[in-house]
């Protein structure tokens, strides 16, 4: 079992709808990210949490919003997405503060928007 | 910006072969991290090297960082099924932001029975 558990598993959304996808961890890890994957693709960084301020946002759209209402929770609120946005969405944690911190990845929300 | 060039994308062997995955790169990076991803699950760390020139040993895996810490190369002996699953190999930079790990385009492997 991973440490970092995320929910939901599985989400179909429309394109007007409103979502939100929850990444836990409970290792005392200061970082905490969104990584967005698609099939046989690596994973693409999309912001980075440190100590609970946002420390990078990779350009992502306005539709995906995040939040880390504490040090083991990180929220993704996702609005009006497009059918380019399905994939799947890993949340990982570390240690932070180096490189060399390795990442624990949650097993990703499956997202799909119709 | 910071690249690693992975290879072969994708390897399909059978069982008990060997194979050697390879990540490229011009530029010089702080550590090389070696993950595996098996489907319906998330990357899970198997190895991470700093120093030039380091090779680590996980049973039948064999990693490689290169001396001057811009390559870092996998090695499977006698693969088995269990060995199937996308490799991705990721560096952390020098001087860059602590958090952002450059990820190669990842090794998708399968072993045939």
């Amino acid at each position: 079992d991973t440490e970092v558990t995320q929910t939901p598993k599985h989400l179909v959304m429309g394109m007007t709808n409103k979502k939100s996808l929850k990444c836990e961890q409970h290792m005392g890890h200061r970082a905490m990210y969104w990584y967005k994957q698609k099939a046989k693709k690596p994973p693409e960084l999309m912001f980075v949490y440190s100590y609970e301020k946002l420390s990078i946002n990779e350009s992502v759209p306005s539709r995906f919003s995040p939040e880390c209402p504490n040090s083991s929770l990180l929220n993704l609120h996702l609005h009006a997405l497009q059918p380019e946005d399905s994939a799947l969405y890993l949340c990982a944690s570390s240690q932070g503060g180096r490189t060399n911190s390795p990442l624990h990845f949650g097993n990703g929300t499956r997202l799909t928007v119709t | 910006t910071q690249l690693l060039e992975q290879s072969p994308q994708f390897l399909s062997i059978q069982e008990g072969e060997n194979l050697t995955v390879y990540c490229n790169s011009s530029s010089v990076f702080s550590s090389l991290q070696w993950y595996r991803q098996e489907p319906g699950e998330g990357p899970v760390l198997l190895v991470t090297v700093v120093t030039g020139g380091e090779v680590k040993k996980l049973k039948r895996l064999t990693f490689q960082f290169g001396d001057a810490r811009k390559d870092s190369s996998l090695h499977i002996t006698a693969a088995q099924p269990g060995d199937t699953g996308l490799y991705l190999c990721a560096g952390g930079g020098s001087g860059g932001s602590n958090y952002k790990l450059t990820f190669g385009k990842g090794t998708l492997l399968t072993v045939n029975p």
